[in-house]
């Protein structure tokens, strides 16, 4: 079973900042939180991924809570491209990417 | 440089007969997994392999099976296939074994329809 809570769908205006929550409270300390997306009919695409630290690339940041108990995918200026199913994913102990049902979230222009 | 590669992309089999499918990962990378994605189960983690052995398995029937060969490439086998196997079968290759700290990449799946 996914070990994140994430919201079913959010929506957001082209050129704003989205900010896609997950919940992880019972993450153990030497799990990762690892962000996918995943554009229809493609495979998922990695995003970013962390451990304790706040995380930032050329797609993405990522704020995790101090207790790690909570985090937060931020794109800074979403575009209609990045329309998709967004997961947040805890990679559990026996190795495996488990994925949950994700959020949907819409950039609408 | 070359991303995953999943042939064919689509399939179309009748009930009962057998399907295989191919993922060629990254060039470098050792590790494969496959999942299974449909609307009512989403993503569902089906095995891993590493250096041509499976390192891990989720709940499939024994049905489903793989291997993967010295070259890193791998496929998978669904035998007596049922209407229930429609799905897009994805693959995902990793520089190391998932469970270390590193990305994987998938491939653009398979989409296979049981009739």
């Amino acid at each position: 079973d996914a070990k994140t809570t994430q919201p079913t769908s959010m929506d957001c205006a082209e050129g704003r900042a989205a900010n896609l929550p997950c919940n992880h409270s019972t993450i153990s300390g030497n799990e990762y939180v690892y962000w996918y997306r995943q554009i229809h009919s493609q495979g998922p695409q990695y995003i970013i991924h962390g451990l304790k630290n706040n995380e930032t690339n050329e797609m993405a940041s990522l704020i995790i809570t101090e207790d790690r108990k909570s985090s937060t995918l931020i794109l800074p200026h979403a575009t209609l491209r990045d329309t998709a199913v967004y997961y947040c994913i805890v990679r559990a102990n026996t190795d495996k990417l488990i994925f949950g049902t994700g959020t949907r979230l819409q950039v609408f222009p | 440089k070359a991303g995953v590669t999943q042939t064919p992309r689509y399939l179309i089999k009748t009930r009962g007969q057998q399907v295989t499918l191919s993922c060629s990962p990254i060039s470098g990378h050792r590790s494969v997994s496959w999942y299974q994605q449909t609307p009512g189960q989403g993503l569902q983690f089906l095995f891993e392999y590493f250096s041509e052995t499976q390192r891990n398995k989720g709940n499939f029937p024994g049905r489903f099976s793989g291997r993967q060969f010295s070259n890193s490439r791998s496929e998978m086998n669904v035998s007596t296939l049922e209407l229930g196997d429609s799905a897009l079968y994805l693959c995902a290759s990793s520089l190391q074994r998932i469970s270390m700290n590193t990305e994987a990449f998938f491939g653009q799946g398979t989409r296979l329809t049981v009739v």
